[in-house]
């Protein structure tokens, strides 16, 4: 079946580091793939999405590449700040036999705290 | 434009007894999925709602139902409340369904089952 695998947290890093965060994918067909965060106390919200093989999704300073080859859409951003600190979602949502679908598939979510 | 509104936020219910979340979606979104976040098993997929009618279900008992109102309202049931049923229930509307299709969430209802 259908599945994201991201890395574990939780990730601490300084202010104006660079981060990385991993995500593959298990998928039949021709997912699409999405980072979502969620700040405390709050609900998810869409950081960036891709729809295709070699589409770069981007928002705030981060980027993720979707990679058919290696089934990956890793999260990157050249200086992370304070603010950044939240917990990130990989998901993916794949059509199936009834067509259409805006189910998301998630991965386990990866705590990042940026320090000052 | 408003948000995704979850009612209640909070609650707390006793074992065996059964619940009722609501959602409304964001003006002139008609599809209405839910979602279950616990710590140990993260986000699970319930159910999938467009035009009335249940388009995807996930892997949870037949103690978990919803449905959608012509409006595009949603609500969610779970009778005879188990405690390994505690916790953040999150409400996500769509536009429409698609590929690429962002899910808008709500701030979620935290239950708690004592």
């Amino acid at each position: 079946g259908n599945s994201v695998t991201q890395m574990e947290g939780p990730v601490t890093l300084s202010e104006e580091a660079f981060l990385t965060i991993n995500c593959t994918y298990t998928a039949t067909g021709y997912p699409s793939l999405f980072w979502y965060v969620q700040y405390p106390g709050e609900g998810l919200q869409l950081l960036l999405k891709a729809t295709k093989a070699d589409d770069k999704g981007s928002n705030k300073g981060f980027e993720a590449t979707y990679r058919k080859e290696t089934t990956s859409f890793h999260l990157e951003k050249g200086s992370v700040q304070v603010s950044d600190s939240a917990v990130y979602f990989c998901a993916l949502s794949a059509p199936n036999y009834g067509g259409a679908t805006n189910k998301l598939i998630f991965g386990t979510g990866t705590l990042l705290a940026v320090q000052p | 434009k408003a948000g995704v509104t979850q009612t209640p936020r909070y609650l707390i219910k006793t074992r065996g007894q059964q619940v009722t979340l609501s959602c409304s979606p964001i003006s002139g979104h008609r599809s209405v999925s839910w979602y279950q976040q616990t710590p140990g098993q993260g986000l699970q997929f319930l159910f999938e709602y467009f035009s009335e009618t249940q388009r995807n279900k996930g892997n949870f008992p037949g103690r978990f139902s919803g449905r959608q109102f012509s409006n595009s309202r949603s609500e969610m049931n779970v009778s005879t409340l188990e405690l390994g049923d505690s916790a953040l229930y999150l409400c996500a509307s769509s536009p429409d369904r698609g590929r690429g299709t962002e899910a808008f969430f709500g701030q979620g209802t935290r239950l708690t089952v004592v």
